[in-house]
Order: structure tokens, then C-alpha cells, then sequence
């Protein structure tokens, strides 16, 4: 079956602008995550969806950055007033159950994000 | 300091040799510790996991878990030119949430 699924898988844009980041989970996936990467650095946390709600969201570094999942399928992570700083790959992954139980994060390949 | 910790590398060894990648953390709350494989410009794939201290095989791989030294092993058998990736440890704290912490990931290159 498909993967994690990511779009775009690479996105430029310019300081100050607006940008959403899409993911689609594996199909029946309860639990979706995000993650951001910089250059040689692992996968930070950033927030974690069980269904349509953030179940823990203390990675997000500010409030430019918020996520949804209003069908607990499809998320979307919006980043406000971009900075040079938010350059990084961002990841996104899903588990069939989350809460709790112990299993495997599937990852997606990531967007690229670059700010000019 | 970082909760987890991992030589970045680069690791660089011939086709055939025993490799061992090593994370330690400080957060004892962690309990369930896995091991990452990460191929340039692709998401991270699961190796293996482990839950408490000892040692875990599957196939050329065995993970190791000290928690008593906070100290965790990945170690491969007969190295393979497709093993070059990056190599991530993740750990999870439990504690009401599935978030994984990452190490920085070490890098191994297998030269045939």
C-alpha cells in the first residue's frame, strides 16, 4: 500500500511570506506527527495528532507555526511570516494507534523548505 | 546539553566490517529506544526497537540497551555497501505522549 505522502516535496519562498505544508498518512493511520530537520541534525519534534486533535504540541517553536487535521486523515502544517531560520526539511510520519501503544512511525520523505 | 547524544561521524569502513554506532542520553524516563535508518533524501525507516536492557538481533543487527550507563548500541555484521545511510537512535520518554527524541544521526559510508 502507499506510504506516507508528502507535498510539496520542496518549496522556496521568500522572508515574511505564508506557506502550508501538506501530508497524507498512511490510510487508517490514528496518529500523525510532524518533525523538522535541520542539515545534519535528527528529526525534532514539533507536534503529534492523535485523530483530529494535537495530543502534544510542545515542539512547535512559536506561534507562527500551527497544524490541523480536521478529518483526522490529511494534515497541514501553516508557517507564518517565514524566517531564514525556518529553512530545514520538515517530516511528517503516522502510526496505526498512537496513545500510547509502542509502534512503528512510518515516515514520509519530507518537504524541503528553503527562505530566501 | 542535548537529552540524547550521537557522534555525527563521518563513520568510514571496508565492506565486511563489524560496525558499532553508540547514543547516550541523560533523561532516565526514557524506555523505549530505536534505531533509524535514514538514506540521503528520504524520510527515516525503522530498524529496530528495544524496551529494556540487553541486546536484540534481527538478521546482521543487534541492538544493545544499557539503561544503567544510559548507553544504547547498534552494532552490524558484515557491512554492506547498501548499509551507507545515516544512522538515527530515537527515544521516547512515555509520559502521556509518542513523540520520539532524535540524536543527531551518524553517518557511515561502506566501501566495497
Amino acid at each position: 500500500g502507499a506510504g506516507v505522502s508528502q507535498t510539496p516535496s520542496n518549496k522556496v519562498t521568500e522572508k515574511g511570506k505564508y506557506v502550508e505544508l501538506r501530508c497524507d498518512p498512511i490510510s487508517g493511520h490514528t496518529a500523525l506527527y510532524w518533525y523538522r530537520q535541520s542539515l545534519g541534525q535528527g528529526p525534532e519534534f514539533l507536534i503529534y495528532f492523535q485523530g483530529t486533535g494535537a495530543a502534544d504540541d510542545s515542539g512547535l517553536p512559536n506561534d507562527r507555526f500551527f497544524a490541523v487535521r480536521p478529518e483526522g486523515s490529511v494534515s497541514t502544517l501553516k508557517i507564518q511570516r517565514t524566517e531564514r531560520g525556518d529553512s530545514a526539511v520538515y517530516l511528517c510520519a503516522s502510526s496505526l494507534l498512537g496513545g500510547g501503544n509502542v509502534e512503528t512511525q512510518y515516515f514520509g520523505p519530507g518537504t524541503r523548505l528553503l527562505v530566501l | 546539553q542535548k537529552e540524547v547524544e550521537q557522534d555525527p561521524g563521518p563513520l568510514s569502513v571496508p565492506e565486511g566490517a563489524i560496525v558499532s554506532l553508540n547514543c547516550t542520553y541523560s533523561n532516565s524516563a526514557f524506555q523505549y529506544f530505536m534505531w533509524y535508518r535514514q538514506y540521503s533524501r528520504k524520510g527515516p525507516e525503522l530498524l529496530m526497537y528495544t524496551y529494556s536492557s540487553g541486546n536484540k538481533e534481527d538478521g546482521r543487527f543487534t541492538a544493545q540497551v544499557d539503561k544503567s550507563s544510559k548507553y544504547i548500541s547498534l552494532f552490524i555484521r558484515d557491512s554492506q555497501p547498501s548499509d551507507s545511510a545515516t544512522y538515527l537512535c530515537a527515544m521516547n520518554p512515555r509520559e502521556n505522549t509518542d513523540k520520539l527524541i532524535f540524536g543527531t544521526g551518524t553517518r557511515l559510508q561502506v566501501f566495497p
